[in-house]
């Protein structure tokens, strides 16, 4: 099993540029969600799908866009880097149905915005 | 929206000693987790908490839910260098949707 699978591991944009990151998942989970990673911050909410067609806000959205067509992909779009969007950048996947259910996460994508 | 503290944010330990790290929450949960993430790695589940005054133990790890369900805590009994990392607590939100962590407590342990 694959798990969860996120490409680029490495990027680096330039301000104003836009970039995918991608994310998939083959566990048949419903539930995904993207987190980003800043130093002292921990991991923060950006957006997260309880299944395909279904795309919700988290804690930190601006600047990011998602889409979830299926159940094994959900990517996150930046549409304009800014250099404060430079962190890392986890994908990560449960059943859905309660949080009692464990997270798995992706080995995750390290952006920098310049 | 829901804030979760975890203490301390730093600990630095000689190998052999203990450790233990805090999350507390202003208002009662349904349930907690544990992750532990690696230097440059990704967030690994350890365990979760759902039942008031808790107790549960991984060989050296020993992990708490308070009594109110407000706060819970990880103790490692003599730390090893594989230890090393941060620890994160993570606590649902948002209706059960979402899952919130703590900022984390890193972990290193010398020789």
């Amino acid at each position: 099993n694959a798990g969860v699978t996120q490409t680029p591991k490495f990027q680096v944009l330039k301000t104003g540029q836009s970039m995918t990151l991608q994310c998939a998942q083959d566990m048949n989970h419903e539930y995904m969600s993207w987190y980003r990673q800043d130093p002292g911050m921990g991991l923060r909410l950006i957006h997260y799908s309880v299944g395909a067609g279904i795309t919700d806000q988290g804690e930190v959205p601006n600047g990011y866009n998602v889409s979830r067509s299926t159940t094994e992909d959900f990517p996150l779009r930046l549409l304009s880097a800014a250099p404060s969007q430079t962190s890392v950048y986890f994908c990560a996947s449960r059943q859905q149905g309660g949080t009692g259910n464990t997270i798995y996460f992706g080995e995750g994508s390290w952006l920098t915005v310049v | 929206g829901q804030q979760v503290m975890q203490i301390p944010q730093y600990q630095h330990v000689q190998e052999g000693e203990d450790f233990t790290t805090y999350c507390n929450s202003s208002t009662t949960l349904s349930n907690i987790q544990w992750y532990k993430q690696r230097p440059g790695g990704h967030p690994v589940f350890l365990i979760q908490l759902v039942k008031s005054g808790e107790v549960k133990k991984q060989k050296r790890l020993t992990f708490q839910f308070g009594e109110a369900k407000k706060n819970s805590s990880l103790h490692i009994t003599a730390t090893q260098t594989t230890d090393v990392g941060t620890y994160f607590c993570a606590v649902p939100t948002g209706g059960g949707n979402k899952l919130t962590f703590g900022t984390g407590t890193q972990l290193k342990v010398e020789l």
